[in-house]
């Protein structure tokens, strides 16, 4: 099964850096990879899906990038706040109707300290 | 806003009761996953469906059955509850009949098996 990998595993910072969260993926035959946050206790919160065919998203200070052929995808974090401390979690979907393709990584915990 | 809601936030039960946690979604979406989240082995997908009375196994479906009657409700069934199924569970939707879309989580069902 495809391997996705979530790097670094925990991040701690000032407010107000810019920070970079990495997914790493063995397939190249990405379909979309999604990126949620989850808050302690909680469910999944969606943040931001890329398609295979698009290279960014965008959404208020955060942006998501995707680059197949080295296999990665990243959150880029502009301006963090206190209230952006979370898990960070990726899924990735390989694409077809197979459960088999869908594969989480393991999450980054970010804390962001006033 | 898509809304997924489950019946519970926390439940305890006792080994051996029969368990049924529900999930609803509120915007006609075809695809439903249950999943469960534990420390250091992350989200794994238990069952899903992507039509009424369709479904199909995810990569942990032993110990657990699934119901899917009416299109907005996916109920996940313990037979015989054991303690090593104490978890966090998590209901989520998607639009269409291809998984690529966009997955929307519940808020969770923390379940302790005594």
């Amino acid at each position: 099964k495809q391997e996705v990998t979530q790097i670094p595993a925990a991040l701690s910072v000032p407010e107000g850096e810019n920070l970079v969260l990495n997914c790493s993926f063995t397939d190249s035959a990405i379909y979309n990879l999604q990126w949620f946050r989850q808050d302690p206790g909680k469910g999944l919160t969606s943040l931001l899906l890329i398609q295979s065919s698009q290279r960014e998203q965008t959404s208020g200070r955060l942006n998501a990038s995707l680059d197949k052929s080295s296999g990665r995808s990243t959150l880029y974090i502009a301006a963090s706040q206190p209230g952006d401390s979370a898990t960070y979690l990726c899924l990735f979907y390989a694409g077809g109707t197979s459960y088999g393709k869908l594969t989480f990584g393991q999450g980054t915990i970010l804390t962001v300290h006033p | 806003d898509v809304k997924v809601t489950q019946s519970s936030r926390y439940l305890v039960k006792r080994t051996g009761e029969k368990v049924f946690l529900e999930c609803v979604q509120d915007m006609d979406h075809e695809n439903m996953f249950w999943y469960r989240q534990d420390p250091g082995l992350g989200l794994r997908l238990i069952y899903f469906s992507y039509d009424v009375k369709m479904k199909e196994k995810g990569d942990i479906p032993e110990g657990y059955s699934v119901s899917r009657e009416k299109k907005e409700r996916f109920s996940l069934i313990l037979e015989s509850a054991s303690t090593n199924q104490t978890s966090m569970y998590l209901c989520a939707s998607s639009l269409s009949p291809q998984l690529y879309n966009e997955q929307f989580f519940g808020p969770g069902t923390r379940l302790t098996v005594l």
